[in-house]
């Protein structure tokens, strides 16, 4: 079975431009969440969604915003792009359970921002 | 903002020795993962311990949870080059949808 599949890998924005990342999850999973990983950090959440409604919500601006499609792929937009969006964007899926579980990463897409 | 801070931030080490990496967090949580990461590329899953467990086991993985402490430790015994990688705890304090907060990860040099 194919893993998360994310796309872009990479890209270049300038500032003010937006822009749109895609997420697949495997087969059968039906939550999609977003991180985003800056140089030398830990990923930090960015938004999670699960039959198509948003579920959680980091601590970031109103410029990012993502949505769940029916066949469960997400997208994630970024408006009015500033040097400091520049980072690996990650998405995961997973199988909501009770007790927890693990997150399936894709590749990520590399964002720049000049 | 970051959960859980892993301790050391680097560790260099020979193939075949040991290597521990500690992480503290700061809430209450349901389970506590780490994952692996490749040169900037995706995380990958390495274990997942819950609130009521205090060891586990996967292979030459070894991982210790003591909530009275708020603090997790990763043990891979008889390391090898390939074990070269960041590695990062994660603290997931939902039950239902893994909301995971991050650390900042210890990278890990295993030379040969």
């Amino acid at each position: 079975d194919a893993g998360v599949t994310q796309s872009p890998t990479h890209l270049i924005k300038t500032r003010g431009q937006q822009v749109t990342l895609r997420c697949s999850p495997i087969s059968g999973h039906k939550s999609v969440s977003w991180y985003q990983q800056v140089l030398g950090q830990g990923p930090q959440f960015i938004f999670q969604y699960y039959e198509k409604e948003e579920r959680g919500r980091g601590n970031f601006p109103d410029r990012f915003s993502a949505r769940q499609f029916p066949n469960y792929s997400s997208e994630l937009n970024v408006n009015a792009l500033l040097l400091g969006d520049s980072a690996l964007y990650l998405c995961a899926s997973s199988r909501p359970s009770v007790q927890g579980g693990e997150l399936f990463f894709g590749e990520g897409s590399r964002l720049t921002v000049l | 903002s970051q959960q859980g801070e892993e301790d050391p931030q680097a560790l260099s080490i020979q193939e075949g020795e040991n290597a521990t990496m500690n992480c503290s967090y700061k809430t209450s949580i349901n389970n506590l993962q780490w994952y692996r990461q490749n040169s900037g590329r995706g995380l990958v899953h390495l274990i997942l311990i819950r609130s009521n467990e205090r060891e586990k086991h996967s292979g030459r993985l070894r991982v210790t949870l003591d909530t009275s402490k708020k603090s997790s430790s990763l043990l891979i015994t008889a390391s090898r080059a390939a074990d070269t990688a960041s590695y990062f705890c994660a603290t997931d304090r939902e039950t239902g949808y893994s909301t995971l907060t991050f650390g900042k990860g210890t990278m890990l040099l295993v030379s040969p």
